[in-house]
């Protein structure tokens, strides 16, 4: 079955700190993986995706993350919090081809990002 | 930027009442889906939507949930009558055309349905 798992419901850190919110995932065959931010009382913000390629993807505000095959994760990252960046965080995987294959994302359970002053 | 568009923001309903959620994706895509989210927690999936008709859905879909496009805009779901525990944020999405299935979803803000 394809499914996706954030680890921590929440990361704190301080302001100018680097962040990780951490995703793993497990998917038949190539992983399409994507992140996405909610704000309070809003819809999901795109971020960045991986679908092939080199590693390393960037994004929006300064987002990117990894994509490592061996370890089946897909952390993202910032060199440099900033406070406005607290929001709550989704990594999100889309099933490979195959019958079912509508293009939906299944989304991990959610991480809440704190960013202090 | 197009976006997707959904009413009504915030809907309180009776239990046992019908609600129609009305969605406007953007215009050139192809795909619609509906998500929900209880309570700012996960994001689960519904159902998913091309070419007229339903494409895949959930086991939460049942039977007291339906989804229509009445024009080329709007995509709508209904459900049929309500219970407590559909209390929830439903978001629309849409994804542009079937070349290339590796497109992300975009979001419209959601409709908060409360039921009392």
């Amino acid at each position: 079955a394809q499914s996706v798992a954030q680890p921590e419901d929440q990361v704190n850190v301080a302001e100018g700190n680097p962040l990780t919110v951490k995703c793993t995932y497990s998917v038949s065959g190539n992983p399409y993986l994507f992140w996405y931010v909610q704000y309070p009382n809003r819809g999901l913000q795109f971020l960045l995706k991986y679908i092939t390629g080199d590693n390393l993807v960037k994004g929006s505000y300064g987002f990117e993350a990894e994509f490592n095959k061996s370890q089946t994760s897909f952390h993202l990252k910032k060199p440099s919090a900033l406070v406005s960046d607290s929001a709550l965080y989704f990594c999100a995987v889309r099933p490979g081809w195959g019958s079912s294959n509508t293009g939906k994302l299944i989304f991990g359970q959610g991480t809440t990002l704190q960013v202090k002053p | 930027e197009p976006e997707v568009t959904q009413t009504p923001s915030h809907q309180v309903t009776q239990m046992g009442q019908e609600v129609i959620l009305r969605c406007v994706p953007i215009s050139n895509h192809l795909y619609f889906y509906w998500y929900r989210q209880i309570l700012g927690q996960k994001v689960e999936f519904l159902v998913s939507f091309y070419n007229n008709e339903i494409s895949e859905k959930s086991e939460i879909f049942d039977d007291q949930f339906s989804v229509e496009r009445p024009d080329g805009s709007n995509f709508t779901l209904k459900i049929r009558s309500t219970k407590l525990e559909d209390s929830a944020m439903y978001f629309c999405a849409s994804r542009p055309t079937a070349g290339g299935n590796t497109g992300e979803l975009f979001f419209g803000e959601g409709s908060r349905l409360t039921v009392l």
